[in-house]
């Protein structure tokens, strides 16, 4: 069936350090692919998505390339802020495929240091 | 616009006895989502209502189930609670059935703890 991996955390880095996130993908037929992200004590919010090949979502100072050649779909931010300290989670949805709704990953939880 | 409620935000329960969690979706939303999250497992999909009916299930037992009502709301009930039940149960409501394209908006979460 359809899957989602990303990177192990915790990641910790220092405020204006470079974020990225490694997040790859197994599906049938042509996945959307999306980042959420939960804040401690809070649900999910979206944070980016992309429907299609070579597609780049990008909010907040966040990016990401649908790339399906390498079945990818990576988070990127150049200078990371404190107040970016989470947990982010990469998924899945694929109606065409055999399965329905949002498939996530396990999240990598991102601590940025002042 | 308010956002997607659920209550009880933290419930605290014994083995073998059930519960019931209950999603109130953002305004004019018609899909319901429910979601499971735990250290081990991640986030795995419950269920989806739409339109008072259940347009999809994920892979758990029997003892979960849902419903939704004429307004959107939703609840979830899971009977004869195991201590692997614990969890933070998420809930999403989307405007249409969920499909592909579709942003799925989440609540908070309701902390369920089986002791």
């Amino acid at each position: 069936g359809d899957s989602v991996t990303q990177m192990e955390g915790p990641v910790t880095l220092s405020e204006e350090a470079c974020l990225t996130i490694n997040c790859t993908y197994t599906a049938t037929g042509y996945p959307s692919l999306f980042w959420y992200v939960q804040y401690p004590g809070e649900g999910l919010q979206l944070l980016l998505k992309a429907t299609k090949a070579d597609d780049k979502g990008s909010n907040k100072g966040f990016e990401a390339t649908y790339r399906k050649e390498t079945t990818s779909f990576h988070l990127e931010k150049g200078s990371v802020q404190v107040s970016d300290s989470a947990v982010y989670f990469c998924a899945l949805s694929n109606y065409g495929g055999s399965q329905g709704n949002l498939i996530f990953g396990k999240g990598t939880k991102l601590s940025v240091k002042p | 616009k308010a956002g997607v409620t659920q209550t009880p935000r933290y419930l605290i329960k014994t083995r073998g006895q059930q519960v019931t969690l209950s999603c109130s979706p953002i305004s004019g939303h018609r899909s319901v989502s429910w979601y499971q999250q735990t250290p081990g497992q991640g986030l795995q999909f419950l269920f989806e209502y739409f339109s008072e009916t259940q347009r999809n299930k994920g892979n758990f037992p029997g003892r979960f189930s849902g419903r939704q009502f004429s307004n959107s709301r939703s609840e979830m009930n899971v009977s004869t609670l195991e201590l692997g039940d614990s969890a933070l149960y998420l809930c999403a409501s989307s405007l249409v059935a969920s499909s592909s394209y579709n942003e799925q908006f989440f609540g908070p979460g309701t902390r369920l703890t089986v002791l």
